[in-house]
């Protein structure tokens, strides 16, 4: 059971340079999110999507794009990458509506942009 | 807004001791889940427990336990008999009703000493 699968692990990016981080969750869960973590400043959201064909802005949205591709797929658009985009990026998924609405996350990207 | 605090950027304990982690948060909303996730050095979040407001008894799973004080709004981690592999990043959270947006807190490092 593979939980949250988050490819790549690792990605070192030029400044202006575009990639798409891709994130798939076999839980069968309505709701993923892409979350960026920095030093000393915990997880911040970037964007969410609560549910097939929907997504939001998080608290850390410029810069980014996001697309439900369907169910199981969330991917995170750096469309012209910057420094201060360096970061560890945490995809995850969870059923909001049930209970207790915990998040599962996978296991990280590691992003330097030079 | 809501907000999670953790006041305690790093802690050490003592092998086969008991340790508070401190949680504390601010929320207007009377029903709203709080979660505890630990991150090892390797870097994943790994969920621990969670509390949600209106449960009558404090969560507990395994080693790990919740001293929920609703009133003072805190909730903080005990972990007892502490063994080498809990020295991690352990980072707390809440979720308010009626929105998909987890709040987490800075984190709070322990360090695990033989």
């Amino acid at each position: 059971n593979a939980g949250v699968t988050q490819t790549p692990k690792f990605q070192v990016l030029k400044t202006g340079q575009s990639m798409t981080l891709q994130c798939a969750q076999d839980m069968n869960h309505n709701s993923m999110y892409w979350y960026r973590q920095d030093p000393g400043m915990g997880l911040r959201l970037i964007y969410y999507s609560a549910s097939e064909g929907t997504t939001d802005k998080g608290e850390v949205p410029n810069g980014y794009n996001v697309s439900r591709l369907n169910k199981r797929e969330f991917s995170l658009r750096l469309e012209s990458a910057a420094p201060s985009q360096t970061s560890v990026y945490f995809c995850a998924s969870s059923e909001v509506g049930r209970r207790k609405n915990i998040q599962y996350f996978g296991a990280g990207t590691r992003l330097s942009v030079l | 807004a809501q907000k999670i605090t953790q006041t305690q950027p790093g802690m050490f304990v003592q092998e086969k001791e008991a340790v508070t982690l401190d949680c504390t948060y601010d929320t207007s909303d009377p029903s709203y889940g709080l979660f505890w996730y630990k991150q090892p050095s390797s870097g994943e979040m790994i969920f621990l427990i969670y509390q949600g407001s209106y449960d009558q008894q404090n969560a507990t799973e395994g080693r790990y336990s919740l001293n929920f004080q609703k009133a003072r709004k805190s909730a903080n981690l005990v972990i007892s008999a502490s063994q080498l592999g809990d020295s991690a990043m352990y980072f707390c959270a809440i979720l308010p009703p009626r929105t998909y947006k987890y709040i987490f807190g800075t984190g709070t490092r322990l360090k695990v000493l033989a």
